[in-house]
């Protein structure tokens, strides 16, 4: 499946502090996304980096990543209180995006 | 900004009976999904949809779901016999036809009692 697999599940850090999140896949892809939930809301769409790209940023988002490894990361700096969420990644070929379980993110203030 | 949308934010229904989910997508989006989220666990693909048609759909998507899109506007997603496992948050999902960016609704909460 193209399910991706998010590492650490928990992530506590302090305010200020930055925040690394991996994400492990086995299949080829076209591209790989990060997503942000909050709780008991819809995902909302991060960063897109295709297969030909190993590194984008966005604002305080950076991405990397692997294909020979199947592997991203997603590093969020100067983490703020509001950064506080579930974190997943979608590995993505076709028309189908399967989530994994994601790492929960907590900033501390 | 626009939003997808979904109604009703919270529907309650009784094991066995019919439920229809609606969702207002992006209105120049094309490609249209369902998702659902069981309280505490992931993210799960049910269906995908596209020039008025699946286009891929996930092993939960079984003979108990389909999927309209009855008009320019609306993309529903119905469960003919409701069971208790059925209890989920689903979510709608929209986006062009140039951008893999998904964006989602805010979510249905059905339980079924």
């Amino acid at each position: 499946s193209q399910q991706g697999e998010e590492d650490p599940q928990a992530l506590s850090i302090q305010e200020g502090e930055n925040a690394t999140m991996n994400c492990s896949y086995k299949t080829s892809i076209n591209n790989l996304q990060w997503y942000r939930q909050n709780s008991g809301r819809g995902l909302v769409h991060l960063i897109l980096i295709r297969s030909n790209e190993r590194e984008k940023h966005s604002g305080r988002l950076r991405v990397t990543l692997d294909t020979s490894k199947k592997s991203s990361s997603l590093l969020i700096t100067a983490s703020r209180a509001a950064d506080t969420a579930s974190y997943f990644c979608a590995p993505n070929t076709g028309n189908q995006f399967y989530f994994g379980t994601g790492t929960s993110l907590t900033v501390i203030p | 900004e626009p939003e997808v949308t979904q109604t009703p934010s919270h529907q309650v229904t009784q094991m066995g009976q019919e439920v229809i989910l609606r969702c207002v997508p992006i209105s120049n989006h094309l490609y249209f999904y369902w998702y659902r989220q069981i309280l505490g666990q992931k993210v799960e693909f049910l269906v995908s949809f596209y020039n008025n048609e699946i286009s891929e759909k996930s092993e939960i998507f079984d003979d108990q779901f389909s999927v309209e899109r009855p008009d320019g506007s609306n993309f529903t997603l119905k469960i003919r016999s409701t069971k208790l496992e059925d209890s989920a948050m689903y979510f709608c999902a929209s986006r062009g036809l140039s951008s893999y960016e998904q964006y989602f609704g805010p979510g249905t909460r059905l339980t079924v009692t």
